[in-house]
């Protein structure tokens, strides 16, 4: 169980696009989800916290603008990368907690990630 | 800075040998978790210790936590090609967000 599926799992876009990438939870309701961004070779930076029914909480240094997160129900959060530049190209990866919102310091469950590519 | 930080950041082993990693980090913690990425995969949930427990066990995984030095090592013992992967420790103090340190890119050669 606990199950994270995203979509999709890479995605070649051109400079000025804009990109979604979605986030289900398949056996279980995630009411937080988290959305995360990792270079290759490093570790995986907090970009926000996706809440469903409510605004996304971004980390520092986060582009609200840029990094748009819907939470519009219970297994649905999704990143949409507006305007994307070639220094967005990155691996983003989703994950929840079961369940959702959980004890503080639950163990994650992870989506595969997406490696997004702007030329 | 990361609130974890791991030692090696690389590590290369022959199989069966056994593969030790460290994490280091700086604040009080509730609990410290373990994850494995393959390469161009999400992370999967090893092992959780929390910070009353100084040692645990799951298979081939053995975890210790000592809180006075605010450290943490993973052991993979008989390590086979298959667990060739990166490794993560994660920190979760109050509230909900974990943390995670650098990584320890982890070889077993066959």
């Amino acid at each position: 169980g606990a199950v994270v599926s995203q979509h999709p799992s890479w995605v070649i876009c051109k400079s000025g696009t804009s990109v979604k990438i979605e986030c289900r939870s398949l056996d279980f309701q995630a009411t937080t989800m988290f959305w995360y961004r990792q270079f290759p070779k490093q570790s995986l930076m907090l970009m926000a916290t996706s809440n469903e029914g409510s605004k996304a909480t971004y980390e520092q240094g986060v582009e609200k603008d840029k990094f748009l997160i819907n939470h519009a129900s219970l297994t649905l959060s999704t990143l949409t990368v507006t305007s994307a530049h070639p220094e967005d190209s990155s691996f983003y990866i989703c994950s929840a907690s079961n369940p959702s919102p959980g004890p503080p310091g639950r163990p994650l469950h992870f989506g595969n990630g997406t490696r997004l590519t702007v030329t | 800075s990361q609130q974890g930080e791991e030692d090696p950041q690389a590590l290369s082993i022959q199989e069966g040998e056994n593969a030790t990693m460290n994490c280091s980090y700086k604040t009080s913690i509730n609990n410290l978790q373990w994850y494995r990425q393959n390469s161009g995969r999400g992370l999967v949930h090893l092992i959780l210790i929390r910070s009353n427990e100084r040692e645990k066990h799951s298979g081939r995984l053995r975890v210790t936590l000592d809180t006075s030095k605010k450290s943490s090592s993973l052991l993979i013992t008989a390590s086979r090609a298959a667990d060739t992967a990166s490794y993560f420790c994660a920190t979760a103090s109050s509230g909900s967000r974990l943390t995670f340190g650098e990584g320890t890119q982890l070889t077993v050669n066959p």
